[in-house]
């Protein structure tokens, strides 16, 4: 059975710093990893999607690495802004279900 | 384009009530998905068709949920009657294809209160 965990539950970090969220699995025989974004009582955003042939994958700010044979990936947020703050989660996809890990609170101050 | 789209947003209901939740998935994706998240939890899978096709509801409590896609397009989850342990957000996603390497996309929940 697919288990993700997330270090750490939360976080607080000061505006600009740079910051690393972590993911484990205990399957390595995925197809793929998501990174989502979730605003207190709204849904999922998608904000990066790792193919398992791939190592990782950037947008903007966001940089998600991904590490198949030791079942880790990182999300590394830089320069944080305040509108960061939100809990993100990562999913891992095997050949029958997207499984979640229960995320990371994120909270960027002022 | 338009995301998935769920109705309602929100719905607070008193226990041994029934409730319906409503999905549209994007248009041209086969695959629909309902899961349910806890607070302070990720999502768990409840149910995915393929086209009106259920095939996989392992997860799905069949003496109180059922679930429907008789066009094989939008969906609708049916919990009844409602106990207090069902308050949470009920999620839709859909994709292509059922194939693993497929994008999920989430709509925005329905939040649910039993009281």
């Amino acid at each position: 059975k697919q288990e993700v965990t997330q270090i750490p539950a939360a976080l607080s970090v000061p505006e600009g710093e740079n910051l690393v969220l972590n993911c484990s699995f205990t399957d390595s025989a995925i197809y793929n990893l998501q990174w989502f974004r979730q605003d207190p009582g709204k849904g999922l955003t998608s904000l990066l999607l790792i193919q398992s042939s791939q190592r990782e994958q950037t947008s903007g700010r966001l940089n998600a690495s991904l590490d198949k044979s030791s079942g880790r990936s990182t999300l590394y947020i830089a320069a944080s802004q305040p509108g960061d703050s939100a809990t993100y989660l990562c999913a891992v996809r095997t050949a029958s279900k997207l499984t979640f890990g229960t995320g990371t609170r994120l909270q960027v101050t002022l | 384009e338009a995301g998935v789209v769920q109705s309602p947003r929100y719905k607070i209901i008193e226990k041994k009530q029934p409730v319906a939740f409503w999905c549209n998935p994007i248009s041209g994706h086969n695959t629909l998905y309902w899961y349910l998240q806890n607070l302070g939890q990720g999502p768990e899978l409840l149910i995915r068709y393929e086209n009106e096709e259920a095939v996989d509801d392992s997860q799905l409590p069949k003496d109180r949920f059922s679930a429907e896609r008789l066009k094989g397009v939008d969906s609708t989850l049916k919990i009844q009657p409602a106990e207090l342990g069902d308050s949470a957000v009920y999620l839709c996603a859909s994709s292509l294809g059922a194939e693993g390497y497929n994008e999920q996309f989430f709509g925005p929940g329905t939040r649910l209160t039993v009281l």
